[in-house]
């Protein structure tokens, strides 16, 4: 049962241009959303976060965007850079369950191209 | 200076062989997680431990086995290895188990292939 889809395995934009990775939860249960970046061979590490009071969260180049009644969630990367290849994953959590029991998508490939 | 450092980073053993993954946070932080990411790339949550108790076991084969010394390591012995689980196996940590904004900081990923 996959509670977070990230249902584009890869996306290939030009530098400088928008990046938006999607991604969607059917848990209605989940009340905060957090977007992780890995290179190859490394950990994930923390991009930005969201909580479900809110519809938008902003950190430099990158916007998250909540929208509650259709369960979907999105990463903005304005302008792209070639640092920003990596894969993303998207990961939800419920505060009944256990604020830091996360649950992740299986990512998304960006390919930012010079 | 490495925030969650696991080791080792690459471990290839036959099936039914013992083996355990090492990981210690110098962060200060109270929770440590064990995650796994299995051949479908899904990233999966395994065990939570907050000030060396167990607070989170997921269904996890009896096998495995996680242990905590003090609140800066979180071991993973895992008994009788099987195919199934050559995974990727990441170690975590974050401040507190059950309060907002505290994001979890990931280890470099301990790649276990069993053959």
């Amino acid at each position: 049962d996959q509670q977070v889809k990230q249902n584009s395995p890869s996306l290939s934009v030009q530098e400088g241009r928008i990046s938006i990775l999607n991604c969607d939860y059917t848990n209605s249960m989940f009340d905060y959303f957090l977007w992780y970046k890995k290179y190859p061979a490394e950990g994930p590490t923390f991009l930005i976060s969201i909580s479900s009071i809110k519809d938008k969260n902003e950190d430099g180049r990158f916007t998250v965007f909540l929208n509650k009644s259709a369960k979907h969630l999105s990463l903005h990367i304005v302008p792209s850079q070639p640092g920003d290849s990596a894969v993303y994953f998207c990961a939800a959590s419920a505060l009944n369950t256990g604020f830091q029991k996360l649950v992740f998508g299986t990512g998304t490939r960006l390919l930012v191209s010079p | 200076d490495t925030a969650v450092s696991q080791t080792p980073k690459y471990l290839v053993t036959q099936m039914g062989n013992d083996k355990s993954i090492k990981c210690e946070q110098n962060l200060g932080h109270d929770t440590m997680y064990w995650y796994k990411q299995d051949s479908k790339k899904f990233l999966k949550i395994m065990f939570s431990y907050n000030n060396k108790e167990l607070i989170i076991n997921e269904t996890v084969p009896n096998r495995f086995s996680p242990k905590s010394p003090d609140k800066a390591h979180l071991n993973l012995h895992i008994n009788s290895l099987e195919l199934g689980d050559s995974a990727v196996y990441f170690c975590a940590s974050s401040h507190s188990y059950n309060v907002r904004g505290t994001e979890a900081f990931f280890g470099q990923g301990t790649r276990l292939t069993v053959v």
